[in-house]
């Protein structure tokens, strides 16, 4: 079992619905959480932290976590061709600030 | 605020050449990351310094990788041979400690023929 696992994608939706990624990790321990987003050729950016279980909000996105099932997700409403990218799941393992990404969902916002 | 710097962009070798790569991180970050992305992947950590004290290397192939953060700022990582496997983008990031996020550098596309 992988430690942290993305569906590859690529996950299609239209311009203007909400597009839901998951990430499902192994680590009961693990206590940060951060979804970074990579671009063709670029590197990853950050855009959200999440450490508690719930929800966290920031602009069109959501981040939402559930330590019991080792689950969190991102949401992005309202999404826009300029979302489109690679979403990068990161989960903090074996103590410290040891990140473990997934490799990622592939998002495409069509028009 | 100044973001993660690295250079080179690009690196192409021949296999069995070395190569090195430069981080400086953003200023104040005490933990500096090396990273490689293979295509289709995530980044793997190589490994960590909390300044200038290496924190994890459990993932760094020490046989043919070494890595220094002198004065606990700016930070080399060499490959020496390097296998046509390196090919691979080399990230650095920083944090301000062991416990916060994390902030990628443009990072160094190594292609080894």
């Amino acid at each position: 079992q992988k430690e942290v696992e993305q569906n590859s994608g690529p996950l299609s939706v239209p311009e203007g619905a909400i597009a839901s990624l998951n990430c499902t990790y192994s680590d009961r321990v693990s206590q940060s959480f951060f979804w970074y987003r990579q671009y063709s050729g670029k590197s990853p950016e950050l855009i959200m932290s999440i450490y508690s279980n719930g929800d966290k909000e920031d602009g069109r996105f959501t981040a939402q976590l559930n330590k019991a099932s080792q689950y969190v997700s991102l949401l992005i409403r309202d999404s826009q061709p300029s979302d489109s990218a690679t979403y990068l799941c990161a989960v903090n393992t074996g103590g410290g600030n040891k990140l473990t990404f997934g490799t990622g969902t592939q998002l495409k916002v069509e028009l | 605020e100044a973001g993660v710097a690295q250079s080179p962009r690009y690196k192409i070798i021949e296999k069995r050449q070395s190569v090195a790569f430069w981080c400086n991180p953003i200023s104040g970050h005490a933990t500096l990351y090396w990273y490689q992305q293979i295509l289709g992947q995530g980044p793997k950590l190589l490994i960590q310094f909390q300044n200038n004290g290496v924190v994890d290397d459990s993932q760094l192939p020490k046989d043919r990788f070494s890595a220094e953060r002198l004065k606990g700022v700016d930070s080399t990582l060499k490959i020496q041979p390097a296998k046509l496997e390196d090919s691979a983008v080399y990230l650095c990031a920083s944090s301000r400690s062991n416990y916060n996020e994390q902030f990628f550098g443009p990072g160094t596309r190594l292609t080894v023929l």
